[in-house]
């Protein structure tokens, strides 16, 4: 059974779009987290929940919208995509609100705006 | 802020072989953690290992030790006895410790690419 798991794998959509990526997590969880990984490799955090409660929100346009149902799911809305967003995105869980030694991410979800 | 660096954006090794790959960080804190992830070609990010700054004893994990100088702030991975699936993308990543009242999230560094040859 996949610890984290997010959909789509490869997301190509035209800019302008608006486009969301899903997130599911099956460890019971308390946290949950979008990071942004760059084609340059950079990982970089954009948010973070914590029992549904956002905790963390980095310096990250307001086109982008974390949701979260309840605490095993948190969903990404991309509002009005731009070429600048085509990055890898990993979804993450942690039982606590720290990241680290207790982090699993998801597979990432490619996306391309074209 | 804290920094994480990796100065090799690829490195490769025989199999069987040893190989050591570098990070280097920036931080004004005494307590904190590292860590080591590897990223395969699968995308899924992997923690390998990890070292809190307070011990002096370098971390194993069997084939994977650290080499952690803290007064260098260097913290480099040593793998050993390379095996094909060793390959994949080597993240350094850091993390404030308890006491250090900031919002404690990690910070990576740029990777390092690993290819391991037959």
């Amino acid at each position: 059974d996949t610890a984290v798991s997010q959909t789509p794998k490869y997301l190509v959509t035209q800019m302008g779009n608006d486009k969301s990526i899903k997130c599911e997590q099956n460890l019971g969880h308390d946290t949950m987290y979008w990071y942004k990984q760059d084609s340059k490799k950079f990982l970089k955090i954009m948010f973070s929940y914590n029992n549904k409660e956002l905790i963390i929100n980095e310096t990250v346009p307001n086109r982008f919208s974390p949701k979260s149902p309840d605490k095993a799911h948190l969903n990404l809305h991309i509002n009005s995509l731009e070429l600048g967003d085509s990055a890898v995105y990993f979804c993450a869980s942690s039982p606590d609100r720290v990241g680290g030694e207790k982090l699993f991410f998801g597979s990432g979800t490619q996306l391309s705006v074209l | 802020a804290q920094t994480v660096t990796q100065s090799q954006p690829e490195m490769s090794v025989q199999e069987a072989e040893t190989v050591t790959l570098s990070c280097t960080y920036d931080t004004s804190e005494s307590d904190y953690y590292l860590f080591w992830y590897k990223q395969p070609p699968s995308r899924q990010m992997i923690l390998v290992i990890r070292q809190e700054a307070y011990k002096q004893q370098n971390a194993t994990e069997n084939r994977f030790s650290v080499n952690f100088q803290k007064a260098a702030k260097s913290f480099s991975l040593k793998i050993s006895d390379s095996q094909l699936g060793d390959a994949a993308m080597y993240f350094c990543a850091y993390r404030s410790g308890p006491s250090s009242g900031s919002a404690r999230q990690l910070t990576f560094g740029s990777g390092t690419q690993l290819t391991v040859l037959p």
